[in-house]
Order: structure tokens, then C-alpha cells, then sequence
């Protein structure tokens, strides 16, 4: 079975701080996918980035990056200089091939609180 | 940008009655799933649909649940018989048929439900 967690609940900033969102995953599958989704307080999900299990590049984006070590199961988002409107719940998720579909597994979401 | 699209964003019925959440797939995808997040807490996986059949359904999805895709553009989710605990919000998500793997969902922006 998939598992994926964060630890941490609710992390709170000051604006302009950088910030890292923690996210460890346990599968038995050697093929599998990693995305981070974030959720603003409106309640829509939004796809931020998808990593492939022999993808260990890390990647920068803009204000985001992403650390994918496959060593520690760990797959981490950080957001440079956070503004108020990173201000969302960050979910982590992991998918494998089922035979149909594939569907994610998400953890429990990270809380992050921007404040000026 | 294409987008997946749900009616109606809030739905609200009593306990026992029946439910039909829609929702319009992105033109191109062919893979498409149901999850549901109950307040607070995380997204769980309710069914994945593709060529016309259930590919994969969780334990929650039992037989008060069913899905159908009545035309070339419409997913639907309907709830039999609602009880007080499938008071959440459901989300749609298709993908890209490429792969079989990791193909990323898009969501749609939900229909909170609430049962009363």
C-alpha cells in the first residue's frame, strides 16, 4: 500500500521568508509519480509539479523548487521570499500504475500561513 | 487553458435523498475520477473511469455510489441514498490517457455537498 505524510500541520512565515514543505512517501513500486497540489483558501486544487520515480533532478521554478531524494523516500517543496498569496494548504501526493488508472494518494496537507 | 468544470458548487439535500454532481471532463482526456475531501482533513481517492467502465474504486465507494458518462462531454457522480457522513466536498479530475502512469489530474473547482 502507498503512503505518503507530512508531518508538519500548519507552518506559519513572516513575508519574504523562505519556507520548506516536508513530504516523505512509502511505496513498494519502483515506477511512480510525486506532485505537489496546492489548495487557496477558495478550495480549488491546483497541479504545481509532477516527478517520476527515475526523475531525481531537481528543479527550480520561479519563487519554488523541489527536492526529490529517492534515498530518504522524500520529496520536498520549498518557496522562496513567500508573499500572502502562497498562503494555502500544500498537499503532496503519489500515484502508481493499478492496471487502470492511477490513481493518488494524497498526505494530510501542510497549512501555510503567509502574514505581513 | 482547458479546464475541468463542476455543477453545481454547492449542493445541499437531506439525509436519504439522491444526488447527482456533474462534471465536464477536459475535451482531450480520457481518464477520469471522483475524490472526496471531508472538512479539514485530506483528499481520498473514490473511483477512476475509463472507455466507459470503472477502472479502479476505494472501500468508500460502495454501492450508495455510481458513476456514468451519459455523453461525449459529461461525468457524473450520484449518491443513492445520502447520510450525514458524505457531507464534503467532492472533486473531478481527468488526465491525459499517455503512459499509464503519473499522467497528471487536473481538478475541477468542486461541489461542497452538504446532507442535512
Amino acid at each position: 500500500a502507498q503512503k505518503v505524510t507530512q508531518a508538519q500541520t500548519e507552518i506559519s512565515v513572516v513575508e519574504k521568508e523562505d519556507v520548506t514543505l516536508d513530504c516523505v512517501y512509502e511505496t513498494r513500486d519502483t515506477t511512480y509519480y510525486l506532485f505537489w497540489y496546492k489548495q487557496p483558501p477558495s478550495g480549488e486544487l491546483v497541479f504545481l509539479i509532477r516527478r517520476n520515480s527515475f526523475d531525481e533532478q531537481n528543479e527550480i521554478s520561479g519563487r519554488y523548487s523541489w527536492n526529490f531524494q529517492k534515498s530518504t523516500s522524500s520529496f520536498n517543496f520549498t518557496i522562496t521570499a513567500s508573499q500572502v498569496v502562497d498562503s494555502a494548504v500544500y498537499f503532496c501526493a503519489l500515484s502508481i500504475l493499478t492496471g487502470g488508472g492511477n490513481k493518488l494518494t494524497f498526505g494530510t496537507g501542510t497549512q501555510l500561513k503567509v502574514e505581513l | 487553458e482547458p479546464e475541468v468544470t463542476q455543477t453545481p458548487s454547492h449542493q445541499v439535500t437531506q439525509m436519504g435523498q439522491e444526488v447527482i454532481l456533474r462534471c465536464v471532463p477536459i475535451s482531450n482526456h480520457l481518464y477520469f475520477y471522483w475524490y472526496r475531501q471531508i472538512l479539514g482533513q485530506k483528499v481520498e481517492f473514490l473511483v477512476s473511469f475509463y472507455n466507459n467502465e470503472i477502472s479502479e474504486k476505494s472501500e468508500i465507494f460502495d454501492d450508495q455510489f455510481s458513476v456514468e458518462r451519459p455523453d461525449g462531454s459529461n461525468f457524473t457522480l450520484k449518491i443513492r441514498s445520502t447520510k450525514l457522513e458524505d457531507s464534503a466536498m467532492y472533486f473531478c479530475a481527468s488526465s491525459e490517457l499517455r503512459q499509464g502512469v503519473g499522467d497528471t489530474q487536473y481538478f475541477g473547482p468542486g461541489t461542497r455537498l452538504t446532507v442535512l
